[in-house]
């Protein structure tokens, strides 16, 4: 299972983060990345980056200048921060397990319930 | 980037109903299609990955066709449990992207 937590309510220009527990499978399994994914309200969903075990990480470009996932192995979690955040940035935010499974990307087959993150004045 | 372009934007139909729902790519994905089911208020849920490998648990009446720009997911017999919105995501190129989604709604 996969748990997300956040700070629920943040102001523009903060940078906030969120962690998402693993719990019940192995975050060094070499068949699993680690994402986060996005959906505003009423909308889509927007794959916000990934990390393996390793610390290798990806992000996407829309998003790369502000984003950082890291990992704690020994925790079992894994977090991100998004800095700069404004009005645009309110949104659902799912931590999720991606499988490879012989691609060279993911689809993501174990989701998070979800935190909302609301950016507010 | 991808663009996953899904239609309809809704259907409505009647349980027992047949759905179609289509995803469209602007560029080939080869076969690195999935799709998802979103309830209300819960999370995604995989149904099928690879355009048509069925997640584990979800029924027989889920199956995906396709390959390369355009790809189908067909509910061969609507459930009540089966009304929801559905996405499909590509993993065939960076980034991966989602389409807008569909929304199955009771007629």
């Amino acid at each position: 299972q996969l748990q997300e937590s956040g700070p629920g309510l943040v102001k523009p220009s903060e940078t906030p983060s969120l962690t998402c527990i693993v719990s019940g499978e192995s975050m060094t399994n070499g068949a699993y990345y680690w994402s986060w994914i996005r959906q505003h309200p009423g909308k889509g969903l927007e794959w916000i980056g990934y990390i393996y075990y390793s610390g290798d990480t990806g992000y996407n470009p829309s998003l790369e200048s502000r984003v950082t996932i890291s990992i704690e192995t020994a925790k079992k979690q894994f977090s991100l921060r998004l800095s700069s955040v404004s009005a645009a940035d309110t949104a659902v935010y799912y931590c999720a397990r991606g499988r490879a499974a012989g691609g060279t990307y993911w689809y993501f087959d174990l989701w998070g319930r979800g935190a909302l993150v609301t950016v507010s004045s | 980037e991808i663009v996953l372009t899904q239609s309809p934007d809704t259907l409505s139909l009647s349980p027992g109903e047949r759905a179609t729902l289509s995803c469209r790519a602007s560029q080939s994905v080869n076969t690195y299609l999935a799709w998802y089911q979103q309830k209300p208020g819960q999370a995604p849920s995989l149904l099928i990955y690879d355009t048509s490998k069925r997640a584990t648990g979800v029924p027989a009446r889920f199956s995906g066709t396709g390959s390369g720009t355009d790809f189908t997911l067909t509910i061969s017999s609507l459930e009540p449990e089966d009304f929801a919105v559905y996405y499909c995501q590509q993993r065939g190129d960076w980034p991966p992207t989602f389409g807008q989604g569909t929304r199955v709604e009771i007629k």
